[in-house]
């Protein structure tokens, strides 16, 4: 099993709608879950950290569920500048982030 | 907002020649990371580096690979001796602790291409 798996997409949705991406990671021992955003070619930009059960930031929400290893990034209303491909990254508690291969969305008009 | 930087933005290398990428971290952040990305690939840690030492490599990180903080501001990844697969993007990142819910930021990365 890979350690932080994504579907790959794409997610082709209109604009004003409501997108989900999954994230399942292997390590039962991860400690800390974080969303990233990434475009093309560009480096990864920190959008969200995943604290206990989830939080909300806006449009965005992230869920974490522990049991089953896996997280969730809601975006609600999205917008053309939304298209971007969504990094489901983990951390084990030491320094090492560990990225997932990434989803990637496409909001059209 | 206080960004990671990197230089050069792109770096051109012929196989076998040492290349060094320079970040400059967020002020105050102490710890140090480099990570690269294979086109097309996923985001893969290369090491970490806290109060003047490695405090975790990954396998990627062998003996051509090496770290540096020459100064109080900028950190470096010196590849000795690059090879075809070195090409990459490259990426600095900093935090200001480690741990749970250490946040890393990014620099915009080094595009290392190697022929």
């Amino acid at each position: 099993r890979k350690e932080v798996e994504q579907d790959p997409g794409p997610f082709n949705v209109p604009e004003g709608a409501t997108v989900a991406f999954n994230c399942t990671y292997s390590n039962s021992a991860s400690q800390s879950f974080f969303w990233y955003r990434q475009d093309c070619r560009k480096e990864p930009k920190l959008l969200m950290s995943v604290y206990s059960s989830g939080n909300e930031d806006g449009r965005f929400t992230a869920q974490l569920n522990r049991a089953s290893q896996y997280i969730s990034l809601l975006i609600r209303d999205s917008k053309l500048s939304d298209s971007a491909t969504y990094l489901c990254v983990v951390s084990g508690g030491g320094n090492k982030l560990t990225f997932g291969t990434g989803t990637q969305l496409k909001v059209e008009l | 907002e206080p960004e990671v930087t990197q230089t050069p933005s792109h770096q051109v290398t012929q196989m076998g020649q040492e290349v060094i990428l320079r970040c400059v971290p967020i002020s105050n952040h102490l710890y140090f990371y480099w990570y690269r990305q294979i086109l097309g690939q996923k985001v893969e840690f290369l090491v970490s580096f806290y109060n003047n030492e490695i405090s975790e490599k990954s396998e990627i990180f062998d003996d051509q690979f090496s770290v540096e903080r020459p100064d109080g501001s900028n950190f470096t990844l010196k590849i000795r001796s690059t090879k075809l697969e070195d090409s990459a993007m490259y990426f600095c990142a900093s935090s200001t602790r480690q741990g749970q819910f250490s946040e890393q930021y990014f620099g915009p990365g080094t595009r290392l291409t190697v022929t």
